[in-house]
């Protein structure tokens, strides 16, 4: 069974410092992809970050990166020079077929 | 930026009764989805849509909920006969390819509340 593990369920970070989230997850497949989502409160999911598990190089968008460590089944994500705008609520999720497995989040707080 | 649209956000029902979640996917995405999140709990997801049919689903989604397009727009979730576990958000989602050739893009939510 695919599941997918976020065993931080809250994180703080000083305004400008750098935070890492981490997410494991498991699965028996080969190809698939890994996402970060952001979820502000205002609700809407939004596509932070993705990661094809064909590609051994990391994924990056701008203050976001991740370390995908494939045989390890993680996948982090890392933001730099935090802002207040990047306090929300942090999704990994794993995507195989046409099915989503999310983790259960991690809620950040960004602290000026 | 296009966005997908959700309504009502919040709907209070009585046990038994059956509501309809109504959704409006991105003008030019041609794949639907429901995903639902119990309070405290991982967002799960209910079922996949195209082609006017429903392409997957999980034991989740069973006899108690459909899908349906009724028009070219609206994208809508019934549930038959809630139960007190029905509650939760509610997302709907939609993208242009399948999922895995481009990103998923989700509504605000709406929050069922069963008494």
């Amino acid at each position: 069974a695919q599941t997918v593990t976020q065993s931080q369920p809250e994180m703080s970070v000083q305004e400008a410092e750098t935070v890492t989230l981490s997410c494991t997850y498991d699965t028996s497949e080969s190809d698939y992809y890994l996402f970060w989502y952001k979820q502000p409160p205002s609700r809407q999911m939004i596509l932070v970050i993705r990661q094809e598990a064909y590609k051994q190089q990391n994924a990056t968008e701008n203050r976001f990166s991740v370390n995908f460590q494939k045989a390890a089944k993680s996948f982090s994500l890392k933001i730099s020079d935090s802002q207040l705008g990047d306090a929300a609520m942090y999704f990994c999720a794993y995507h195989t077929g046409n099915q989503f497995y999310f983790g259960t989040g991690t809620s950040l707080t960004v602290i000026p | 930026e296009p966005e997908v649209t959700q309504t009502p956000s919040h709907q209070v029902t009585q046990m038994g009764q059956e509501v309809i979640l109504r959704c409006v996917p991105i003008s030019n995405h041609l794949y639907f989805y429901w995903y639902r999140q119990i309070l405290g709990q991982k967002v799960e997801f209910l079922v996949s849509f195209y082609n006017n049919e429903i392409s997957e689903k999980s034991e989740i989604f069973d006899d108690q909920f459909s899908v349906e397009r009724p028009d070219g727009s609206n994208f809508t979730l019934k549930i038959r006969s809630t139960k007190l576990e029905d509650s939760a958000m509610y997302f709907c989602a939609s993208s242009e390819l399948a999922a895995e050739y481009s990103p998923l893009h989700f509504g605000n939510g709406t929050r069922l509340t069963v008494t």
